[in-house]
């Protein structure tokens, strides 16, 4: 699976959207991007993925760079409750196990 | 559906004591795998159950052991507990654990363990 790289950190304004980078410059045709969140002492939660289309689903958004070397998630209007970290994740998804990196820790500030 | 149940939700244990923490995964999936998340090393894989059978194991020391029932729920135990067993454990279940990304498979809450 190729690797991604995320900003540790972000703030965002409750009701504003908040904007999520990923960078996945080797990135292979057959590759997805996922992206998942927890919550504090919670599990993984699925959010959405897509491999070259941008997708949009009730939770979020997810706009993939047309060279899929980068996505952005986009959560449309933040609240309180999207604290948590992310995940970008690139796979396959042709295995049995979950890999995650260190993801981006998002704080909506009130 | 009921989504995947892991119990119980936190549990203290001392050093040296065995603890057992239970799954039970969404109705009809028959894969259960099973994950300790720590600060220091974030999302690790310690095995993967498919209808009774071990399929895949992480680098874990034998203290860490598993199994699955004929209804899928698993079970995984911890036997001497060291410190550095507190974590937070999640359990994941999909329908056959071959391809665990996306909306078809989901996590427990997990069992946060503390060990004293």
């Amino acid at each position: 699976d190729a690797k991604t790289t995320q900003p540790t950190s972000m703030d965002c304004a409750e009701g504003r959207a908040a904007n999520l980078p990923c960078n996945h410059s080797t990135i292979s045709g057959n590759e997805y991007v996922y992206w998942y969140r927890q919550i504090h002492s919670q599990g993984p939660q699925y959010i959405i993925h897509g491999l070259k289309n941008n997708e949009t689903n009730e939770m979020a958004s997810l706009i993939i760079t047309e060279d899929r070397k980068s996505s952005t998630l986009i959560l449309p209007h933040a609240t309180l409750r999207d604290t948590a970290v992310y995940y970008c994740i690139v796979s396959r998804n042709t295995g049995n196990q979950f890999y995650f990196g260190t993801g981006t820790s998002l704080t909506v500030i009130p | 559906k009921a989504g995947v149940t892991q119990t119980p939700r936190y549990l203290i244990k001392t050093r040296g004591q065995q603890v057992t923490l239970s799954c039970s995964p969404i109705s009809g999936h028959r894969s259960v795998s099973w994950y300790q998340q720590t600060p220091g090393q974030g999302l690790q894989f310690l095995f993967e159950y498919f209808s009774e059978t071990q399929r895949n194991k992480g680098n874990f020391p034998g203290r860490f052991s598993g199994r699955q029932f004929s209804n899928s729920r698993s079970e995984m135990n911890v036997s001497t507990l060291e410190l550095g067993d507190s974590a937070l454990y999640l359990c994941a279940s999909s329908l056959n654990g071959d391809r665990v990304y996306g909306p078809e498979a989901f996590f427990g809450q997990g069992t946060r363990l503390t060990v004293v």
